[in-house]
């Protein structure tokens, strides 16, 4: 069975653009959140969507946003990017909104 | 405020030894408490959780001691291993939403 997979792997923008992140879950997974990793730290929650619903969202601005698309995949978008927004950027599925989650492998985003 | 704080920053241990990570957490509201181990370059990945309803889980190597009180729990590793080496983060959260401590570099010494 596939893990969860996140595109693309690796990324670098420019200040003030525009990023958009890809998940998909385990097959059979409805609940999907987004975590914020800043290199030494431990991940920061962003987002949860469960049932193509947003659930709870981080301590993040406006210039964070997500939805959950009815195969239950999921984009995380950032607008304006500034150069703290650098940092690899993890999703993150449960079969149910309180299980534990199964990570995937990031996206690390380099903000220059 | 930090909702989660964890201990040590970083931990050596000689290979057959026990590895001890603590975790203290706030919010009474928390009924997740999971571990999860990362290696460089790879995303979190979950060894063990329990919740408030248990004071010990064992999985293989792996035992969680909680203690609801104290708001404090703690990852024991049995029979230390080089390939342990990895950092490990503790969290907790209630409905999926997960707060992460700031996490445990462990060197495991051949």
């Amino acid at each position: 069975d596939a893990g969860v997979t996140q595109s693309p792997t690796h990324l670098i923008k420019t200040r003030g653009q525009q990023v958009t992140l890809r998940c998909s879950p385990i097959s059979g997974h409805k609940s999907v959140s987004w975590y914020q990793q800043v290199l030494g730290q431990g991940p920061q929650f962003i987002f949860q969507y469960y049932e193509k619903e947003e659930r709870g969202r981080g301590n993040f601005p406006d210039r964070f946003s997500a939805r959950q698309f009815p195969n239950y995949s999921s984009e995380l978008n950032v607008n304006a990017l500034l150069l703290g927004d650098s940092a690899l950027y993890l999703c993150a599925s449960s079969l149910y909104r309180a299980d534990g989650y199964t990570f995937g492998s990031g996206t690390r985003l380099t903000v220059v | 405020q930090q909702q989660v704080k964890q201990s040590p920053q970083s931990l050596i241990v000689q290979k057959g030894g026990i590895s001890i990570i603590n975790c203290a957490y706030e919010n009474t509201a928390f009924d997740y408490f999971p571990w999860y181990q990362q290696f460089p370059g790879k995303g979190p990945a979950l060894l063990i959780a329990i919740r408030p309803d248990v004071s010990e889980k064992k999985e293989g190597r792996f035992t969680i001691s909680f203690n609801k009180s104290a708001k404090q729990f703690s990852l024991h590793i049995m029979d230390s291993q080089p390939g342990d080496s990895a950092t490990y983060f503790c969290a907790a959260g209630f409905r999926g939403q997960f707060y992460f401590g700031t996490g445990t570099s462990l060197t495991v010494i051949p």
